[in-house]
């Protein structure tokens, strides 16, 4: 099984630049989503989906714009990179979300630079 | 914001003994759940306990929460070296989307970093 998969794992962009991070579960999973993580900050939610063609708004969607045209895949679209998105990536899906099946499986995250 | 703040931020001990990791949070949740994460590596789910329940065990976890204080505290028993990761906290409280719908907004703290020593 391989669960979650996020690619890439590292990835360097120039300000102003755009990139699409990648997220793909393989569990038939409703619910995905997308945090970041900053040193002293834990894991904020970027953007949540609850099935194919839903999405909405975590606490810091900012800058981040996210589609879902399939159960399986959940896409991050930086669409221009500020050195303040200098962040480690984490996808988490959940059968039916956190407050009804509870337990979240995570990928290992992506670890994005911007300069 | 954050929702739980987890007390103490570093904790360092010997193979053998216990390690206990507080959470505190602010508003009423549905669930709360624990996560570890290893360095470098996502994080993996360890336990949830739910509004209603008070205690919970899995092997060398026991969980305890307690709504009148709108706290939590993960005990591992018998640490080992393999322990050594970070210890998240995670509130779940209903949120409705634009849909009023409720999937649930799981929010995380800062973490304890366990340090376990052979």
């Amino acid at each position: 099984n391989a669960g979650v998969t996020q690619t890439p794992k590292f990835q360097v962009l120039k300000t102003g630049q755009s990139m699409t991070l990648q997220c793909a579960q393989d569990m038939n999973h409703e619910y995905m989503s997308w945090y970041r993580q900053d040193p002293g900050m834990g894991l904020r939610l970027i953007h949540y989906s609850v099935g194919a063609g839903i999405t909405d708004q975590g606490e810091v969607p900012n800058g981040y714009n996210v589609s879902r045209s399939t159960t399986e895949d959940f896409p991050l679209r930086l669409l221009s990179a500020a050195p303040s998105q200098t962040s480690v990536y984490f996808c988490a899906s959940s059968l039916r979300g956190p407050l009804y099946t509870g337990e979240l499986f995570f990928g290992e995250g992506s670890r994005l630079t911007v300069l | 914001s954050q929702q739980g703040e987890e007390d103490p931020q570093a904790l360092s001990i010997q193979e053998g003994e216990n390690a206990t990791m507080n959470c505190s949070y602010k508003t009423s949740i549905n669930n709360l759940q624990w996560y570890r994460q290893n360095s470098g590596r996502g994080l993996v789910h360890l336990i949830l306990i739910r509004s209603n329940e008070r205690e919970k065990h899995s092997g060398r976890l026991r969980v305890t929460l307690d709504t009148s204080k709108k706290s939590s505290s993960l005990l591992i028993t018998a640490s080992r070296a393999a322990d050594t990761a970070s210890y998240f906290c995670a509130t779940v409280r209903s949120l409705f989307n634009a849909g009023g719908t409720s999937y649930g907004k799981l929010t995380f703290g800062q973490g304890t970093i366990l340090t376990v020593h052979p």
